[in-house]
This record gives C-alpha cells, sequence and structure tokens, in this order.
C-alpha cells in the first residue's frame, strides 16, 4: 500500500540555521499539507498547498517557512532561520478525497 | 474556544474490557470528523472518516459514531496492541484538520 515517506527521521540543527524538511506523498495525491506537533501538544496545522501553490496558512507560517515542490514528486518544508520554539514533529499529509494520510515525521531539535 | 474536545485524557482497561472514548466538536464549517491512532513517535495512522449524524464505521475492534455535537469511538474487547494515543480531528471549511489532545489508551493484559 502506498506511503507518505518523510527524511531525516531526525534532523538536529543549532539556532539560527536553515533546515529543509522533505516528504515524498503518494503518487496521484494532489493535495499536501504539513502539520506540527510539539511535544505534548496538539498536532497543529501549518500550510496546505495545492496546484504548486499555498492554500492556506496558519499563524505559525510565518516569513521563516516556505513549502515548496521542485520536481514533482517531492515536497519541502523550509525554515530559514531556526528557533528553539521549532523544535517539534513535523508531519507532511497528502490527501485522497477528504481523508489525509500522514507520513511517519521528522524530529526537529533546535539546539 | 476549543474546536475539538476528547475525553478522558487517558484511559486504562484491562485486557477484553469494552470502553468508549468521546469526541466533542463545534458544528459550524464541518467537512467531516476523522479518527487517528498515534503510537509514540510516529505520524497519526488513518481510521475513520465520519460525515453525516448517524453514521457508523467498523475496523476490527473499533467502531466510530457520529451525532450532531459528538462522536464515539467504541473499543470492543480491546487487545494490547490497541494502545495508542487515539485522536480526533474536524475538517474544517479549508479541509485542513483541527485536531484535538487525544485520549491516551492503555490496554493491560
Amino acid at each position: 500500500e502506498p506511503e507518505v515517506t518523510q527524511t531525516p527521521s531526525h534532523q538536529v540543527t543549532q539556532m539560527g540555521q536553515e533546515v529543509i524538511l522533505r516528504c515524498v506523498p503518494i503518487s496521484n495525491h494532489l493535495y499536501f499539507y504539513w502539520y506540527r506537533q510539539i511535544l505534548g501538544q496538539k498536532v497543529e496545522f501549518l500550510v496546505s498547498f495545492y496546484n504548486n501553490e499555498i492554500s492556506e496558512k496558519s499563524e505559525i507560517f510565518d516569513d521563516q517557512f516556505s513549502v515548496e515542490r521542485p520536481d514533482g514528486s517531492n515536497f519541502t518544508l523550509k525554515i530559514r532561520s531556526t528557533k528553539l520554539e521549532d523544535s517539534a514533529m513535523y508531519f507532511c499529509a497528502s490527501v485522497r478525497g477528504y481523508e489525509q494520510y500522514f507520513g511517519p515525521g521528522t524530529r526537529l531539535t533546535v539546539t | 474556544e476549543d474546536q475539538v474536545t476528547q475525553s478522558p485524557e487517558a484511559l486504562r482497561l484491562q485486557e477484553g474490557e469494552s470502553s468508549s472514548l468521546n469526541c466533542s466538536y463545534t458544528v459550524s464549517g464541518l467537512r467531516g470528523l476523522f479518527w487517528y491512532r498515534q503510537d509514540p513517535g510516529k505520524g497519526p495512522e488513518f481510521l475513520f472518516t465520519l460525515y453525516s449524524a448517524g453514521e457508523e464505521k467498523e475496523k476490527e475492534r473499533l467502531k466510530a459514531t457520529l451525532t450532531k455535537k459528538e462522536s464515539f469511538l467504541h473499543i470492543t474487547a480491546p487487545k494490547p496492541e490497541d494502545s495508542a494515543t487515539y485522536l480526533c480531528a474536524r475538517g474544517d471549511s479549508s479541509y485542513k484538520l483541527i485536531f484535538g489532545s487525544g485520549t491516551r489508551l492503555l490496554v493491560r493484559p
């Protein structure tokens, strides 16, 4: 059964550094999302992406964040200058109908 | 105001002891009510989507039901491998998911 994959599984970075989180959605899916989950807290919506552009973004998704689909298969989330509070699990999801299928996540640790 | 509220926060059951998890949600702009299972350090695993009051869906020992303001996840004769956090989420008018805090289920043998 097709799955959403994410790399890396764990990323450690220093405050102020740029990170790129990668996702390979399920093929033929057209809508993609990024969510994050700070340890012990709810899963939170960050951004939705359709037809190579952002459909909606949350208040969390400020100018430090960007998304793109560079090659028709990968879907990336970039954080330009990481902060301590960006430490979280980041999940990519791709959509069939209205059902969102999540990847295994990338654990981002900012030191 | 929280759009999705789950109870209880944690639930301990003996193997075989059936129970229900509750999810209450705001109705305005609802585009589906979703249940996910999440194991520690993993991504949410899709279980069910419900769209209209009265709808029910089943998968193995799990059954999800929907009323106008609540959804229930019934677990019948649970096994230790059912231990996980169960997340409820509402799809909003733009189809993004708004999650609750989850119910941590522990099933003891």
